[in-house]
Parts: C-alpha cells; structure tokens; sequence
C-alpha cells in the first residue's frame, strides 16, 4: 500500500514557540494532503484540507493563522502551529489520497504515523 | 447530532467469539464507508471498504444499509490481536476528506 511519513513522531515544547510538522507522501503524489487531531478518547477531527499549489481550506472554529499549512510540493505538506499552548497538545495525523489508485470523490486515504505534541 | 455514531464500548468479549458493531451515519448524501482500525496511540488504518452488497474478508465482514443508514462489521472467532479501536469512516459527495466516528473499542481477551 501507500506510505505517508510525518515528522517529527513527537515533540515537546514549551508554550509559545512554534512546531512544524512535515508529512510526505513516499511512493506517490498527492494534489491533496487532509490534517487531523485527535485529542485522547476522541475521534479523528479534520482541521484542513491542503491543496498543492493554492491555500489550505480549514474547518469552522480551526485558526487559519495558529494552524499554518503549505503544501509546496506533490509529495510535502507541512503544518505549523504557531505559539503553541497547553490545550494545543494533542496527536496531530496527515493523510493522504492516491488519485492513482481509484477515482471518485472520496477514496482510500493513506495515514501518516501521527506526530504527538505535548506542549508545556 | 454527530455525523456519524459508534457506541465506544467497550466490547469486551472472549477468544474465539463473535462480535458485531454498528455505527449510524446522518447524511444520505454519503457516497463511500469504510471500517479502521486503530491501535492506542498510532495512526488509523483501513481494515476494509463496504460496498453496498457487503463484503467480507476472511473473517470480517461489512454491511451497509442505505435505506436505514447503517453500517455494520462482523468478527468471528476473535483473536487477542483483534484488540482495538474501531473506526467507521464516511466520505461524502463533494468533499474529499473523510468523516470519523469516535470510535468503538474492543478488548479480546483469553
């Protein structure tokens, strides 16, 4: 199957400073990378859609400008949460769709491994 | 009301049992279902589609009921390793990210 790879796997920092995570897709490009948090015995909440080459769409109540996303590439997508506080601990996954595989609207999705920010 | 509902369990059941779960989805507009698994503290994975006339694969089986607006997962003859965390998964016309039920967590145990 699809490999996607996020780094860091886990991070901590203290409260005000920044996190980039990067996520890669490793054996396929992707016009299309979705971030998501899952904060403990909770689902998966999407936070953004990122579009290679345009602006990320972001979910309703997701800060646009503490949730930095830049998908520069087929294959790279990054977020960054700026001046990151306690409430923003939490384990951050990209996924990725291969349109290679099948089409359609809403396909398969690969996961990254998740990247766990505990800030403190 | 959420997209999509799970009962979170959990389900704790013994080796060798059979198990079901049953996760319901609020917009008929869902185009695509899918089942995930999810170990503590790693990423989801796809442990099966659902086609509308069910599938199964080995010892899993999904179903999916549009007139009802649910979807189902069969285990049988649970192993320890089928311990985890469920995910039933929709995505919907127009949008290509998917939607995630919170999730139903099964503990096999010998």
């Amino acid at each position: 199957g699809a490999v996607v790879s996020q780094h860091p796997s886990w991070v901590i920092c203290k409260s005000g400073t920044s996190v980039k995570i990067e996520c890669r897709s490793l054996d396929f490009q992707a016009t299309t990378m979705f971030w998501y948090r899952q904060f403990p015995k909770q689902s998966l909440m999407l936070m953004a859609t990122s579009n290679e080459g345009s602006k990320a769409t972001y979910e309703q109540g997701v800060e646009k400008d503490k949730f930095l996303i830049n998908h520069a590439s087929l294959t790279l997508s990054t977020l960054t949460v700026t001046s990151a506080h306690p409430e923003d601990s939490s384990f951050y996954i990209c996924s990725a769709r291969n349109p290679g595989l099948a089409g359609g609207l809403s396909d398969t999705q690969y996961f990254g491994p998740g990247t766990r920010l505990t800030v403190l | 009301r959420k997209e999509v509902e799970q009962d979170p369990g959990p389900f704790n059941v013994p080796e060798g049992a059979t198990v079901a779960f049953n996760c319901t989805y609020s917009n008929s507009a869902s185009q695509s279902f899918f089942w995930y698994r999810q170990d503590c503290r790693k990423e989801p994975k796809l442990l099966m589609s659902v086609y509308s006339s069910g599938n199964e694969d080995g010892r899993f089986t999904a179903q999916l009921n549009r007139a009802s607006q649910y979807i189902s997962l069969l285990i049988r003859d649970s192993k320890l390793s089928d311990s985890a965390t469920y995910l039933c998964v929709v995505g919907y016309t127009g949008r290509r990210a998917l939607t995630f039920g919170s999730g139903t967590r099964l503990q096999v145990q010998p």
